[in-house]
Order: structure tokens, then sequence, then C-alpha cells
């Protein structure tokens, strides 16, 4: 199965900042079928991004997804306070299923 | 607007099997463009997903599980259920029922499953005697 790792494991910004989080995956995933979802505290996750870089409904533009191969990355342009959270990568290009460990994004 | 419901008991004993339902409202399971799946997230932890299931009865189960799980779908209720046998402290977790809708995203010879766009919104599963 694929393994994924993000990095950092927590990272800590201010409103406002870029974010840059990372998910290396231990093969090539197929057809960059790679998607983030973000999760807050008692909640479900969400879906953010598929196949790597496509907006899911209703998710603002300051999500971005790119990257292919072994190597993706989830930017968030300018954070805004609903965006401290944790998030989740998942590739689909082979089963099973699997998820990266998570990044926390927290207020610096 | 698509809601799921996860459904079961809180408190599982050792050895014993987990069974939970998930039902779906505002929506058809009977959809063709669909796959339902369920994931669970031991506290504090990751995601892991368990398994899928279509309308029509075809499942797909991480192999790490397969040997314990099933899922089964029941169309006339909107519902689709997890059995989870011989369970130990390890099965502990927050288990989360969701839409699969990732079959809309890919070439129709990419083999299920994909990823979750609507999720319910979890129930804990505690494995204690």
């Amino acid at each position: 199965e694929i393994v994924l790792t993000q990095s950092p494991g927590t990272l800590s910004l201010s409103p406002g900042e870029r974010a840059t989080l990372s998910c290396r995956a231990s093969q090539s995933v197929s057809r960059s079928y790679l998607c983030w979802y973000q999760q807050k505290p008692g909640q479900a996750p969400r879906l953010l991004i598929y196949g790597a870089s496509s907006r899911a409904t209703g998710i603002p533009d300051r999500f971005s997804g790119s990257g292919s191969g072994t190597d993706f990355t989830l930017t968030i342009s300018r954070l805004e306070p609903a965006d401290f959270a944790v998030y989740y990568c998942q590739q689909y290009g082979s089963s099973p299923l699997t998820f990266g460990g998570g990044t926390k994004v927290e207020i610096k | 607007q698509l809601q799921l419901q996860e459904s079961g008991p809180g408190l599982v004993k050792p050895s014993e099997t987990l069974s939970l339902t998930c039902t779906v409202s505002g929506g058809s399971i009977s959809s063709s463009a669909y796959y339902w799946g369920w994931i669970r997230q031991p506290p504090g932890k990751g995601l892991e997903w368990i398994g899928n299931i279509y309308y029509g009865g075809t499942t797909y189960y991480n192999p790490s599980l397969k040997s314990r799980v099933t899922i089964s779908v029941d169309t006339s209720n909107n519902q689709f259920s997890l059995k989870l046998s011989s369970v130990t402290a390890a099965d502990t977790a927050v288990y989360y029922c969701a839409r699969d809708s990732g079959a809309n995203t890919v070439p129709g010879y990419v083999q299920p499953p994909y990823f979750f766009d609507y999720w319910g919104q979890g129930t804990l599963v505690t494995v204690s005697s």
C-alpha cells in the first residue's frame, strides 16, 4: 500500500499568512489521484481538493493543490481564522485508500 | 441537502461484533453515480479507510481489516451497514460513514474506491469490558 507522509506535523502561522503543506507518497500516485481534507475538532473531515488540484464544491479559491508523482502540496494563500485546523491528504490511485498522518495549522 | 447519520451501540465488549448503520437522507443510496464508505479515526489519531459498497452490493475492503469486516446495503431503507467482528481495544474509534463521489471524476476503467464528499457526524465506539 502507498504510505503518505505529511510535513510539517504542525505549522504555526498568523491570519493573513500563506500556508504550504506537503504530502509525500512512498510510491507514485497513479494519475495524481490525491485529495485533501480539512478537519476541525469534533467534526468530520471536509473535502477540499481532489485530483491533486481540483477544488471541491463550495471551497474558496484561497485553497489550491498541486503536485504529481510522489510530491503534492496544499497551499492556503491567506489564512483566515476558520482555516486553523488539521489537514489530511489521501490517495486513491491504488487500493487500499490511504491517508497521511495530518498537518495541524495552528495560530501563532 | 444530503445527510448521513451513523447509529449503533457506543460500547462493545472485546471479542464481540461491532455493528453500525448509516442512514442516508436527502438523496438516494441507489444512485449509480456513488459508492458508500466507512472510515474510522482512533481518538487523537489519523483516518483509516475500512471499506466501500455500491448499491448493487459490490464491496471493497481494506485488506488489513478484510477478514473481520462485512458491509451491506439496504436500498429499501436507504441505509448501509458495517459489521466488524472479534473487536479489541484497538478498534476503539470514531466511525464515519461517507459518500464516495469520485466515480464522476475518473475514467470508467478506474476502479473504486475514490474520495468522500459527504460525511456523517461520526459515532464513537469504545471497546471495553
